[in-house]
């Protein structure tokens, strides 16, 4: 699977946007971009993934770009429950080991009031 | 539950001893994974079974660790002659076939003194 470069930490006023970058420059053709969030002492979260093109649900945009070596996943009006480590993933959707998926360390987003 | 469902929340046990995690996955869901994650890490993949059998065992850290699923639902998870180095959250998370998002637990704290 394509490593993945998140920054470390990100911080983020109340009500604005959240933008955080991922960097996956050896990212293959058929592997897709996922973005999992896990907030204090829970387990991770499902967010939203994309293969190429953009792709908005309830939860955020993600936004891939065109030679997809890199993307951002876009929290619109960010609150204080989004406060959370991020975590950006590629991954073969089938694969041999199910889908199983490599975290890394992830964003650790503070959003503040 | 509608959820995936992990007991113990919390195992203290001393160093040597056998342990036993266990995971109740959503109703249905074939697909079911292991995760341990140490503090200010990503969780890691143990483990992952499609229905009975463990289709990949790649994340085991070694012959201590051994996960069973006898029905294709409930998994647990067991370890040998725990170590202090075997202190983490054990996270467990199912899919649905053909699913793409998996569900995670709320994990257990697993302390070795």
């Amino acid at each position: 699977d394509a490593k993945t470069t998140q920054p470390t930490s990100m911080d983020c006023a109340e009500g604005r946007a959240a933008n955080l970058p991922c960097n996956h420059s050896t990212i293959s053709g058929n592997e897709y971009v996922y973005w999992y969030r896990q907030i204090h002492s829970q387990g991770p979260q499902y967010i939203i993934h994309g293969l190429k093109n953009n792709e908005t649900n309830e939860m955020a945009s993600l936004i891939i770009t065109e030679d997809r070596k890199s993307s951002t996943l876009i929290l619109p009006h960010a609150t204080l429950r989004d406060t959370a480590v991020y975590y950006c993933i590629v991954r073969v959707l089938n694969s041999n080991s199910g889908y199983a998926l490599n975290f890394g360390k992830g964003t650790s987003l503070l959003v503040t009031p | 539950g509608a959820g995936v469902s992990q007991t113990p929340s919390n195992k203290v046990t001393e160093k040597g001893k056998y342990v036993e995690l266990r995971c109740d996955p959503i109703s249905g869901h074939t697909a079911l994974y292991w995760y341990r994650q140490s503090l200010g890490q990503g969780p890691e993949f143990l483990i992952y079974f499609q229905g009975t059998g463990a289709a990949d065992d790649s994340g085991l850290p070694n012959d201590r660790f051994f996960a069973v699923r006898p029905e294709g639902s409930v998994s647990t998870l067991k370890i040998q002659r725990t170590e202090r180095g075997d202190s983490a959250v054990y996270l467990c998370a199912s899919r649905l076939t053909g699913n793409t998002e998996a569900f995670f637990g709320q994990g257990t704290r697993l302390t070795v003194v």
